[in-house]
């Protein structure tokens, strides 16, 4: 199975901040990654898939990157409601895996 | 407006069996894979299984292969995991999940269903 590895796996964070949030796979994935968020007692949202594709209705604050084996997934000014966890997802080959999380906490 | 909802989780003994089920309305369900994800308390998400529109396609992951099942049911609008020999590790809210029309992504879930598995 493709490992997928994020970093950090939590760091804190103001709002207004610029972050950046990495995601690695053990293996080519082309640009069949997508992201996700998580608050806590809710189910995950689709932000972005195909790297770098923003899902219909998520703001344009967000935004991916990368290719083949790194990705990243970048909030460019950070508001109230971003704290939450985030997930990477590789969709290149059964069996889908995530990304162990990144939660993005207050400062 | 999409919506999943699903049930049938709760308390099992380990080596005991739970049927979950999905409920699907606002979209045209047999047009659509679907997947169960799960998630640990405290812990990640965890795809379990896929199902293709017709059922005639099927992917586990190790973990469950051989204890769970999936299937689905078109003309209900019902997707079920049908969960056997449960182990400790198993222990999750298990979320109903869509594939997006396009892409091998999860567009829509479902506010998910807590199983306990304990003695």
């Amino acid at each position: 199975a493709i490992r997928m590895t994020q970093s950090p796996s939590s760091f804190s964070a103001s709002t207004g901040d610029r972050v950046t949030i990495t995601c690695r796979a053990s293996q080519f994935i082309s640009s069949y990654l997508a992201w996700y968020q998580q608050k806590p007692g809710k189910a995950p949202n689709l932000l972005i898939y195909a790297a770098s594709t923003l899902q219909s209705g998520v703001p344009s604050r967000f935004s991916g990157s990368g290719s083949g084996t790194d990705f990243s997934l970048t909030i460019s000014c950070l508001q109230s409601e971003d704290f939450a966890t985030y997930y990477c997802q590789q969709y290149y080959t059964y069996p889908l895996t995530f990304g162990g999380g990144t939660k993005v906490e207050i400062k | 407006e999409v919506q999943l909802v699903e049930s049938g989780g709760g308390l099992v003994q380990p080596g005991g069996s739970l049927r979950l089920s999905c409920a699907a309305s606002g979209f045209t369900f047999s047009s659509y894979e679907m997947n169960w994800v799960r998630q640990a308390p405290g812990e990640g998400l965890e795809w379990v299984s896929y199902i293709s529109t017709s059922g005639s396609t099927i992917y586990y992951a190790d973990s469950v292969k051989g204890r769970f099942t999936i299937s689905r049911d078109n003309a209900k609008n019902s997707l079920f995991l049908q969960m056997n020999s449960l182990r400790a590790e198993d222990a999750a809210v298990y979320y109903c999940a869509r594939h997006s029309a396009t892409v091998t992504t999860f567009d829509s879930w479902g506010q998910g269903t807590l199983v306990t598995v304990s003695s």
